[in-house]
């Protein structure tokens, strides 16, 4: 199993530009999340899944969107860059339902830089 | 929502003393209490967790006791080594709209000198 795999690791953009971070796992997971690393905060949720279809906003997700389309596939959009992104994004993904939290497999992370 | 707050930021221990970490949350219905190990460059990674119904759980030189009445969790790592030199991050979930995710402390930067 390669466990969640993310692409690409490192981006630059510019200002105002749009891009796609590309999250994949092979666990056959339902739960999907993505986080973003800042230095002293922690890691705070974007964006998270509970399943195929169904996404809701976690702490941080303005300027951010993703869909669902399948089980293994949980994309992040950036639709208008701004230097306030410049970050380390993980995504992650686990064994979870609504009543049993299972642990976190992250993937390497991707670290964006916004000029 | 759920706030976690962890302390010290920054911890610096001698090899083979024992390194403790404290975090509080703020959410009583929280049930679940993991502790990740993060090195310079790599993902973090699950190294212990507690559940709601255990007050104390250990595996090796690390352990984590939680306190569910004064809302706090604690892990400890005895006989440092070099190695254990990392960023550790505790977390507890917390009830979003369509289910429960996890809340990360801001993490601590332990040292261990040789």
């Amino acid at each position: 199993n390669a466990g969640v795999t993310q692409t690409p690791k490192f981006q630059v953009l510019k200002t105002g530009q749009s891009m796609t971070l590309q999250c994949a796992q092979d666990m056959n997971h339902e739960y999907m999340s993505w986080y973003r690393q800042d230095p002293g905060m922690g890691l705070r949720l974007i964006h998270y899944s509970v399943g195929a279809g169904i996404t809701d906003q976690g702490e941080v997700p303005n300027g951010y969107n993703v869909s669902r389309s399948t089980t293994e596939d949980f994309p992040l959009r950036l639709l208008s860059a701004a230097p306030s992104q410049t970050s380390v994004y993980f995504c992650a993904s686990s064994y979870s339902d609504r009543y049993y939290t299972g642990e976190l497999f992250f993937g390497e992370g991707s670290r964006l830089t916004v000029l | 929502g759920e706030n976690v707050e962890q302390h010290p930021s920054t911890l610096s221990v001698q090899e083979g003393d024992s390194a403790v970490i404290k975090c509080t949350y703020s959410d009583s219905a929280s049930n679940y209490f993991p502790w990740y190990k993060q090195e310079l460059g790599k993902r973090p990674q699950l190294i212990i967790d507690i559940r709601s119904n255990v007050g104390e759980k250990k595996d090796q030189r690390i352990a984590v006791t939680l306190n569910k009445t004064a809302k706090h969790f604690s892990l400890h790592i005895t006989e440092t080594q070099p190695e254990d030199s990392a960023v550790y991050f505790c977390a507890a979930t917390v009830s979003y709209n369509a289910g429960n995710m996890l809340t990360f402390g801001g993490g601590t930067r332990l040292m261990v000198k040789p």
